[in-house]
């Protein structure tokens, strides 16, 4: 156990669905950061939060969101769900802004779009 | 971010070291060598990081040339667990980590 939980693990949905994923950190880490991993694209950084602020962003869809809550955990809205939104989603912490001393990553949740 | 390339895969026999080399020769100064693994669809794990010097922790140890072009990952014992996708990153942020391909290490009795 990483000590990062993401929920759910496993999700299956229709296409043009709407769905929330969730993650806590680590205790005592105050950014969050999200990855997308599909087949043919790999790992893929979406967006970092610290402490509850927008800090980094990657190649984020505008159909996807993401929000760090005050105590910490973590949502990433995916709306409009297309059949190449299939994969794995990943949530990591770390202590600081920068994640120096590396992420801690959650198992992840394996979004299906049917 | 500079570039890296490695070997997409890489058979070791268990026990012995396992080598893992990374090519960055457009590294900058203020760029640190980060190294992931990833075990079967589960999330990456964190092993080491380093800026100029050799590091070494209770997972692997990592040698970065003087000239900071290269580097390689070195696992003393490897295992059948150790079998796993290696991602070497270069980042001078610390974060939005950009993992590439890596190197499919498979680690055979």
């Amino acid at each position: 156990d990483s000590g990062v939980t993401q929920t759910p693990k496993h999700l299956i949905t229709a296409t043009g669905q709407r769905v929330t994923l969730r993650c806590s950190p680590r205790s005592g880490d105050l950014s969050v950061y999200w990855y997308q991993q599909s087949l043919d694209q790999g790992l893929q950084f979406l967006i970092q939060y610290y402490n509850g602020e927008e800090r980094a962003k990657g190649n984020i869809l505008e159909r996807f969101s993401a929000q760090q809550f005050p105590d910490l955990h973590s949502e990433l809205n995916l709306s409009s769900l297309e059949l190449g939104d299939s994969a794995l989603y990943f949530c990591a912490s770390s202590r600081e802004a920068q994640g120096w001393g590396g992420y801690t990553f959650g198992s992840g949740t394996r979004l299906t779009v049917v | 971010d500079a570039k890296t390339t490695q070997p997409p895969s890489m058979d070791c026999a268990e026990g012995r070291a396992a080598n893992l080399p990374c090519n960055h020769s457009t590294i900058s100064g203020n760029e640190y060598v980060y190294w992931y693994r990833q075990i079967h669809s589960q999330g990456p794990q964190y092993i080491i990081h380093g800026l100029k010097n050799n590091e070494t922790n209770e997972m692997a140890s990592l040698i970065i040339t003087e000239d900071r072009k290269s580097s390689t990952l070195i696992l003393p014992h490897a295992t059948l667990r150790d079998t796993a996708v290696y991602y070497c990153i270069v980042n001078n942020a610390g974060n939005m980590l950009t993992f590439g391909g890596g190197t499919r290490l498979m680690v055979k009795p």
